[in-house]
């Protein structure tokens, strides 16, 4: 099945420094989502994007949809402690309403002292 | 608020058994899912159900097999456990008809000896 390659694969950040992280995909999605994990739970689900371009923020966080819907992007800023954890893109594409979702490599924050 | 709880946290098997990963979730869901994670390599999916005694195979099934007697419950099976079956696994649920949210368990850390 394909997959998606996440970058970067981990980041050692320290508080209150802005993050960016980003999705590629071989083919094109019609729906992009970020899920973050924190550590020993399940993701959680942070954004959806629906449409090509589209920006979308959920508090400090802020997501777009690329233009080519190959790819996606993650902004957090002003990190904070509680923001260590791993954070996956997933896709979807058509037929709407297909369940399935094809998700990232995840990219592993954490927050240096 | 809603919930889907796997049997175990961790688990130990040997070589050669076989292993029932159960998943349970209280919200009615229509589809139910469930992924191997592996550092590096992100979210697979393994099996999927859209309804009861229904199942999909997904990206990776090879080894594994599903079981969807009743709507709130969707198992996995590994016939006879190998040491590459050694992974977290994680099972989520979603409503059907293109929700986004897919809700997951915390997760399932199987270790085959």
């Amino acid at each position: 099945g394909q997959q998606l390659n996440q970058s970067p694969q981990s980041m050692f950040i320290q508080e209150g420094e802005d993050v960016s992280m980003n999705c590629t995909s071989s083919s094109i999605f019609n729906t992009w989502l970020w899920y973050k994990q924190d550590p020993g739970e399940g993701p959680v689900l942070l954004i959806a994007l629906y449409k090509a371009g589209e920006l979308t923020s959920n508090g400090r966080l802020t997501a777009q949809f690329g233009i080519t819907r190959k790819d996606s992007f993650l902004n957090i800023s002003a990190s904070i402690p509680s923001d260590v954890g791993i954070y996956f893109c997933a896709g979807r594409t058509y037929p709407f309403g297909n369940e399935k979702l094809t998700f990232g490599t995840g990219t592993r924050l954490t927050i240096i002292p | 608020d809603v919930k889907v709880t796997q049997s175990s946290r961790y688990l130990v098997k040997r070589t050669g058994e076989k292993v029932f990963l159960e998943c349970v979730q209280d919200m009615d869901h229509e589809n139910m899912f469930w992924y191997r994670q592996d550092p590096g390599l992100g979210l697979r999916l393994i099996y999927f159900s859209y309804d009861v005694k229904m199942k999909e195979k997904g990206d990776i099934p090879e080894g594994y097999s599903v079981s969807r007697e009743k709507k709130e419950r969707f198992s996995l099976i590994l016939e006879s456990a190998s040491t590459n079956q050694t992974s977290m696994y994680l099972c989520a649920s979603s409503q059907p008809r293109g929700t986004d949210t897919q809700y997951f368990g915390p997760g399932t850390r199987l270790t085959v000896l």
